[in-house]
């Protein structure tokens, strides 16, 4: 079946100690998202590719990067974590503009734990 | 979609009944419109869309209402059942767009 895959599902990592989601998509939509998902809160857009078009959210702290080495995958590293970014990780795809692009396919997401 | 702050309103609902979930939305050029179901520690599951050119849209056991004077948006479940407890999130998006608003979520619980 198509679809949306996150690895890992949950991750530790130790305060400031760079970490690396991963993200991939057998859907060959254009356009894959990262969300940030705090409790009892909706998902919080970090950035997107548009293809290989990279767009920042302009609240997006430098601490957060991505990158998309081809069209079905793409990484969220977080270079230096702190208590606060401890979250939800999901990622998301979409065809992109048209009749039918807007809706978008999330994965199942990852749980980030920052001790 | 607006986002509401770090309290889920909370809807509980008797088995069998009838649900209404209910959304605000603040951009006027929004164009398409989506209901996403979030199970406890998943992602969000497309639930049913509408387009701002209708006004209703039904799918399985969920209707979708879109006001668009007041730019209000509801999701009925018919005969709610326990799997349906989740929070439901509305979202909106403007023709072009690539990204989605989100709103605040709403936790549904259904009791026994």
């Amino acid at each position: 079946d198509a679809m949306v895959i996150q690895n890992p599902r949950y991750q530790v990592t130790q305060f400031g100690k760079p970490v690396t989601l991963s993200c991939s998509q057998t859907l060959n939509h254009n356009v894959m998202y990262w969300y940030q998902q705090k409790s009892s809160q909706a998902p919080k857009l970090l950035f997107h590719y548009y293809d290989k078009d990279f767009n920042n959210e302009a609240d997006t702290p430098d601490n957060f990067q991505s990158r998309r080495p081809n069209t079905s995958f793409c990484f969220l590293d977080i270079r230096s974590p702190g208590l606060g970014d401890a979250a939800m990780y999901l990622c998301a795809t979409s065809r992109g503009p048209g009749t039918s692009g807007y809706e978008q396919y999330f994965g199942p997401g990852t749980r980030l734990t920052v001790t | 979609g607006e986002s509401v702050g770090l309290h889920l309103p909370t809807l509980s609902v008797q088995e069998g009944d009838n649900s209404i979930i209910n959304c605000a939305y603040s951009n006027s050029a929004s164009d398409y419109f989506i209901w996403y179901k979030q199970e406890s520690g998943k992602g969000p599951q497309f639930i049913i869309d509408i387009r701002s050119n209708m006004d209703k849209r039904q799918g399985q056991r969920v209707t979708v209402l879109l006001n668009k004077t007041v730019k209000h948006l509801s999701l009925q479940i018919a005969a709610t059942q326990p799997g349906d407890s989740a929070v439901y999130f509305c979202a909106d998006t403007e023709a072009a767009g690539n990204k989605l608003t989100f709103g605040g979520g709403t936790r549904v619980l259904v009791k026994p």
